[in-house]
């Protein structure tokens, strides 16, 4: 039972080239989110999708795509890869129902993405 | 708008003091959900608590304890006895009635033995 899977974990850009960060769960989870994290500004949410076929934009969306394939899994796109886009990117996962007492967000690994 | 605000960006204590980590929210919902993780330096993230905001009842597991108080909109987490292996960035988090995760900008917890 992997949980929350990313690839790649590390990955150099050069400005103006694009690349997909994939993500897979296996916890038959509903919702998946895409954060990154930058120092001082903790976990900011880039894309949010509640259910296979949905998505919805989060607090920082620009400069970002995404695509959620099936239930398992939810891509992050970079079309044109800017500097200010270097970071560290998280997915994660949840159930989806808010009543459980289960309910908390899975988090995978992280890619650690940095843009020349 | 959905805001969680941690005013402590670092903390150093020396190991066995008491520690208390700040978080402050903002947000119109009446129902959400309040939560804890800790990154240590190895840079996964581990869920600690989830609180409901019908639950106003502190928490205590070990050294780790939780004060939620709606009247001050905030959810403070207390370490007793800290230890090095505490050492951390904990991340506070409100998740609202559309189901989106929003946390706060993190405070990095340095134990010294």
């Amino acid at each position: 039972n992997a949980g929350v899977t990313q690839t790649p974990k590390f990955q150099v850009l050069k400005t103006g080239q694009s690349m997909t960060l994939q993500c897979a769960q296996d916890m038959n989870h509903n919702s998946m989110y895409w954060y990154r994290q930058d120092p001082g500004m903790g976990l900011r949410l880039i894309y949010y999708s509640a259910s296979e076929g949905t998505t919805d934009k989060g607090e920082v969306p620009n400069g970002y795509n995404v695509s959620r394939l099936n239930k398992r899994e939810f891509s992050l796109r970079l079309e044109s890869a800017a500097p200010s886009q270097t970071s560290v990117y998280f997915c994660a996962s949840v159930h989806g129902v808010r009543s459980s007492t289960n309910e908390k967000l899975f988090f995978g690994s992280g890619t650690q993405l940095s843009v020349l | 708008a959905q805001k969680v605000t941690q005013a402590q960006t670092e903390i150093s204590v020396v190991e066995k003091e008491d520690v208390t980590l700040d978080c402050v929210y903002e947000t119109r919902d009446t129902t959400y959900y309040l939560f804890w993780y800790k990154q240590p330096p190895s840079g996964e993230l581990v869920f600690l608590i989830r609180r409901n905001s019908f639950d106003e009842q502190n928490e205590i597991s070990g050294r780790y304890s939780w004060n939620f108080q709606k009247s001050t909109s905030s959810f403070n987490f207390t370490i007793t006895a800290s230890q090095v292996v505490d050492s951390a960035v904990y991340f506070c988090a409100l998740r609202d009635n559309f189901n989106k995760f929003y946390f706060g900008s993190g405070t990095k917890l340095n134990v010294k033995p």
